[in-house]
């Protein structure tokens, strides 16, 4: 019973390099969301997936993009890494209207450590 | 516009002290749905409770309570008794209707110290 995984763990990056940050779901939840965490600032949402083949922009979404590409996994990519961008970024799936499952919170990744240098 | 404040950045309290973490929001949805979610030093997010607007009843789970008030818009949060292991950054956040669009508030830190 995994719950949401995200890899990696840790990960440097230089400025200007790109990657993708994985986020796996075994929950059959509709909605998927990618946050960033920096200090002071809570989670801040980058963009999320309301449902398979659907995804909306948050609060910050300059530099990333995402992909929903089924409906247990969404992916975060960033194009040219920016040390602005040094971040922990937290995936999290929840249930939606029509799944009938009553507990409707986030249930969240281990969390990406990422810096940019 | 959905907005949630938690206006204690850092609280310090003394072992087996009460505490209580203040939350406030802003939503113009009649339905939604409020959490309080714990950030341990490991770094997880855990979560500790929902309330929906329709349910104003404050709960109490061991040493954790929470109270719902509509009026002045505000889910605070006490650790009566507190311990050591309580600390940790905490987490409110606020969604819309059915489990959408988590938005969290700035965190409060809270240290217990022995």
């Amino acid at each position: 019973n995994a719950g949401v995984t995200q890899t990696p763990k840790f990960q440097v990056l230089k400025t200007g390099q790109s990657m993708t940050l994985q986020c796996a779901q075994d929950m059959n939840h509709n909605s998927m969301y990618w946050y960033r965490q920096d200090p002071g600032m809570g989670l801040r949402l980058i963009y999320y997936s309301a449902s398979e083949g659907t995804t909306d922009k948050g609060e910050v979404p300059n530099g990333y993009n995402v992909s929903r590409l089924n409906k247990r996994e969404f992916s975060l990519r960033l194009e040219s890494a920016a040390p602005s961008q040094t971040s922990v970024y937290f995936c999290a799936s929840s249930a939606s209207l029509g799944q009938g499952d009553m507990n409707t919170e986030a249930f969240f990744g281990q969390g990406t450590r990422l810096t940019v240098v | 516009a959905q907005k949630v404040t938690q206006a204690q950045t850092e609280i310090s309290v003394v072992e087996k002290e009460d505490v209580t973490l203040d939350c406030v929001y802003e939503t113009r949805d009649t339905t939604y749905y409020l959490f309080w979610y714990k950030q341990p030093p490991s770094g997880e997010l855990v979560f500790l409770i929902r309330r929906n607007s329709f349910d104003e009843q404050n709960e109490i789970s061991g040493r954790y309570s929470w109270n719902f008030q509509k009026s002045t818009s505000s889910f605070n949060f006490t650790i009566t008794a507190s311990q050591v292991v309580d600390s940790a950054v905490y987490f409110c956040a606020l969604s819309r209707n059915y489990g959408q669009n988590f938005v969290f508030g700035p965190g409060t830190r809270l240290s217990v110290l022995p």
